[in-house]
């Protein structure tokens, strides 16, 4: 079974500057999504970016990027230019590409606070 | 283009009632998929719905139960609630173009469900 990992419980950030949130993962697979959710108070899930594993380009969403290791099963986001507004609980997701009927295996999340 | 809502926001149940917690999927997406959060956890895959049938399910009890109607709404319903099933309830929508191809969740503000 897959496993998602997310060692961090809790972040800080000043404005402006850049922070990165780790997470693990192990799975058997070779094709798979990975997904970084925010959660703000407001609780609905957000997505922030997704990286397809056959993809060896990390993704970019503008402040937000990937740094994908699919050797070492790890997918961290780093944020740029921190804003207020990125203050909320970060959730890395998995989903298997082939499997059918398969959702979203998420970690446990890492609570960013952001000050100014 | 409506996003996913979910009703009610706030639910009291006691402990062996049933609840219905219901969701209405963003317009064009045929397939929901249903998590249960726990404070302070990450969400938990309960079950997907596919054009009105059942085809993915986590480890949850029997008394975790659901319907997807034609419209591509959805329902679950609990059986015989316990203390542990308080928690936050979060449908997410999603176009297949197969059964197992679902891109681009959308997710709900969720139902807080408490059972005293």
């Amino acid at each position: 079974a897959q496993t998602v990992t997310q060692s961090q419980p809790e972040m800080s950030v000043q404005e402006a500057e850049t922070v990165t949130l780790s997470c693990t993962y192990d799975t058997s697979e070779s094709d798979y999504y990975l997904f970084w959710y925010k959660q703000p108070p407001s609780r609905q899930m957000i997505l922030v970016i997704r990286q397809e594993a056959y993809k060896q380009q990390n993704a970019t969403e503008n402040r937000f990027s990937v740094n994908f290791q699919k050797a070492a099963k790890s997918f961290s986001l780093k944020i740029s230019d921190s804003q207020l507004g990125d203050a909320a609980m970060y959730f890395c997701a998995y989903r298997s590409f082939h499997q059918a009927g398969t959702a979203l295996i998420f970690g446990k999340g890492t609570t960013l606070s952001v000050s100014s | 283009e409506t996003g996913v809502t979910q009703s009610p926001t706030h639910l009291i149940k006691t402990r062996g009632q049933q609840v219905t917690l219901r969701c209405s999927s963003q317009s064009g997406h045929n397939t929901v998929s249903w998590y249960q959060q726990a404070l302070g956890q990450g969400p938990q895959f309960i079950f997907q719905y596919y054009r009105e049938e059942e085809n993915g399910r986590g480890n949850f009890p029997p008394r975790f139960s659901g319907l997807q109607f034609p419209n591509y709404s959805s329902e679950l319903n609990v059986n015989a609630l316990e203390l542990d099933d308080s928690a936050l309830y979060l449908c997410a929508s999603s176009l297949a173009l197969q059964a197992r191809t679902a891109y681009g969740y959308t997710f709900g503000s969720g139902t807080r469900l408490t059972v005293v």
